[in-house]
């Protein structure tokens, strides 16, 4: 079992639409959790942490569930620019190394 | 201010040869990671410097890889000889102490080793 897993998609929606996507992860002891952004051909870039209360910036929101082991992010009010791969990234103990999952890819249509 | 630099931003060579990427992380950054990304494996971590000294190089793949950090601005990632499964992006990302989420990335490099 992957340590941290992500449906790849395509998740393929209107502008304007609310789209979800959730991420587990395996080591029940992880102690910090993120998402990133990747653009296409370019590099990763932090998008927001995951608190456990859930936290929200914007049109974008975080929630960490640790019983069920999974993270989530909405996005509400889709743009063309949120056209990208979302990583699910876990930091395992609080350390430096991150685990990141293999991204889902969100398409947002005219 | 620079984010972190890199370079080549391409590479092409033909298998057998060497090939060395670098690296230029922010300034005043004490952490820096080398990454490599494929489709099929994802973005995995190569090797970690601390304070310019490799603490986790568990990562690397073989001994054909090599890594160095000869002082706080610069890294090398070395491959020799390199082969056609070494082809991937490979990545640079710099923090600042051991805080995870903090890492910024630079603009990668592409290597096809044909």
């Amino acid at each position: 079992r992957k340590e941290v897993e992500q449906d790849p998609g395509p998740f393929n929606v209107p502008e304007g639409a609310t789209v979800a996507f959730n991420c587990t992860y395996s080591n029940s002891a992880s102690q910090s959790f993120f998402w990133y952004r990747q653009d296409c051909r370019k590099e990763p870039k932090l998008l927001m942490s995951v608190y456990s209360s859930g936290n929200e910036d914007g049109r974008f929101t975080a929630q960490l569930n640790r019983a069920s082991q999974y993270i989530s992010l909405l996005i509400r009010d889709s743009k063309l620019s949120d056209s990208a791969t979302y990583l699910c990234v876990v930091n395992m103990d609080s350390s430096y190394k991150l685990i990141f999952g293999s991204g889902t890819r969100l398409l947002v249509r005219p | 201010d620079a984010g972190v630099i890199q370079s080549p931003r391409h590479e092409v060579t033909e298998m057998g040869q060497e090939v060395t990427l670098r690296c230029k992380p922010i300034s005043g950054h004490n952490s820096l990671f080398w990454y490599r990304q494929t489709m099929m494996r994802g973005l995995e971590l190569l090797i970690y410097f601390n304070n310019n000294v490799p603490i986790d190089d568990s990562g690397m793949p073989e001994d054909r890889f090599s890594a160095k950090m000869p002082n706080a601005s610069f890294s090398t990632l070395k491959i020799q000889p390199s082969e056609p499964r070494d082809s991937a992006v490979y990545f640079c990302a710099s923090s600042f102490g051991l805080a995870a989420d903090t890492q910024y990335f630079g603009p990668g490099t592409r290597l096809t080793v044909l």
